[in-house]
């Protein structure tokens, strides 16, 4: 099955800087790749998502690069708030109703 | 509308007891999952179900049963607790029109003394 590692585990920035959390993936055929946040006590969800025929996705602050050569996606949160902090999941899959997530990545952004 | 509800959100039980966890969704989803999520283990699959009438196992079905009662119902049974599944269980729900998104269940916290 696939297997996607997550790093760093956990991750601390200044309010205002940039942060960015890298996974890697096993299966060559994974087409599509979300990540999820999670807020304390809260329930994950979903933040931002990319598909293989796309190299790079935004959303405001949020951005997902894809490199299907090397097997790794990043999400990159610019200008971090105190609101971005939680704990972040990459995913992958072939199917969309099959996912396998990273072990995640605890935010902090500090004031 | 109340998106993936699930049910108990806390229980304690001994070990060898049984107990089932409930999931229902209102959004006329197709596929529902029940995930465990441990400490530095991410959300791990236990089982999934594509469409009413069929379940699969996922990464970690071991003690663990499931049901799919009908298109909005997915239930999760341990028929004999240990205390290795203690964790906080969660539910979740996908339509095949949404792009992949998976609606989560608030969670539920299960210990196992």
């Amino acid at each position: 099955g696939e297997n996607v590692e997550q790093h760093p585990s956990t991750l601390s920035v200044q309010e205002g800087d940039s942060a960015v959390i890298k996974c890697t993936y096993s299966d060559s055929a994974s087409n599509y790749f979300p990540w999820y946040k999670q807020e304390l006590g809260k329930r994950p969800q979903l933040i931002i998502d990319i598909r293989s025929n796309v190299g790079e996705k935004k959303d405001q602050r949020i951005a997902v690069t894809l490199n299907k050569t090397a097997k790794h996606f990043s999400l990159h949160i610019t200008e971090t708030q105190p609101e971005d902090s939680a704990v972040y999941f990459c995913a992958a899959s072939q199917h969309d109703y099959k996912l396998s997530f990273g072990a995640g990545t605890t935010v902090t952004v500090r004031a | 509308n109340a998106g993936v509800t699930q049910t108990p959100k806390f229980q304690v039980l001994k070990t060898g007891q049984s107990m089932t966890l409930q999931c229902a969704q209102d959004m006329n989803h197709n596929s529902m999952y029940w995930y465990r999520q441990d400490p530095g283990m991410g959300l791990r699959l236990i089982y999934y179900s594509a469409s009413e009438g069929t379940t699969d196992k996922g990464e970690v079905p071991n003690g663990y049963n499931v049901s799919r009662l009908n298109k909005r119902e997915f239930s999760l049974r341990l028929e004999s607790a240990a205390p290795s599944q203690t964790s906080v269980y969660f539910c979740a729900s996908l339509s095949s029109n949404s792009a992949g998104e998976l609606f989560f269940g608030e969670g539920s916290r299960l210990t196992v003394l």
